[in-house]
């Protein structure tokens, strides 16, 4: 079993739309929780990061953590275009220490 | 404040051949991480330098090795390269003072191996 899994979409929402992007992990123990943006041929970008249980918001991103579930969500509201991407979702048990991605989710907003 | 930087953005090699990148990490950092990316897929975790040591590894060949310098900087070597070594590169630093510090990506290098 992978240890961090994402659905590998394409996830279509239409502009202005909220999208919803989810992320399960395997490993009890994980501690830090991390979602990167990623365009097409360059590096993944830290959008948000969160470590306890509940809703974390920052501007048009909110990040859902529920340890019990095992399960990270990020929100994106009034999504635009220029949100097209793939998602990435990020695990570490240790904090400062290796992460574990997803493969990650491709967002498309279309106009 | 200077990001992430790492070089060369490209490199073109063939089989066998022996490679090095290069990482500077963002002002501040003190801990730098290499990930491998394969094409459609996440980051893979291949080592992480804190102190000029190792201080955690992932699964990967001993081919893989790297090295931290005084000023944080970091190197990553690749010896006998193969066709799949093909990937993106990305170097992520942080700073290991101040608790759950998160890691940002440089640039990356994209590594061809004919």
């Amino acid at each position: 079993q992978k240890e961090v899994e994402q659905n590998s979409g394409p996830l279509s929402v239409p502009e202005g739309a909220i999208a919803s992007l989810n992320c399960t992990y395997s490993d009890r123990g994980s501690q830090s929780f991390f979602w990167y943006r990623q365009y097409s041929g360059k590096s993944p970008e830290l959008i948000m990061f969160i470590y306890s249980n509940g809703d974390k918001e920052d501007g048009r991103f909110t990040a859902q953590l529920n340890k019990a579930s095992q399960y990270v969500s990020l929100l994106i509201r009034d999504s635009q275009p220029s949100d097209s991407a793939t998602y990435l979702c990020a695990v570490n048990r240790n904090s400062g220490y290796a992460l574990n991605f997803g493969k990650g989710t491709s967002l498309l907003v279309t106009p | 404040d200077a990001g992430v930087t790492q070089s060369p953005t490209h490199l073109i090699k063939t089989r066998g051949q022996q490679v090095t990148l290069r990482c500077s990490p963002k002002s501040g950092h003190d801990t730098v991480s290499w990930y491998q990316q394969a094409l459609g897929q996440g980051p893979q975790f291949i080592f992480q330098y804190y102190e000029e040591e190792e201080r955690q590894r992932g699964n990967f060949p001993d081919r893989f090795s790297g090295h931290q310098f005084p000023n944080y900087s970091s190197e990553l070597n690749v010896n006998a390269l193969l066709l799949g070594d093909s990937a993106l590169y990305l170097c992520a630093s942080s700073l290991v003072a101040g608790g759950n510090q998160p890691q940002h990506f440089g640039d990356g290098t994209r590594l061809s191996i004919l």
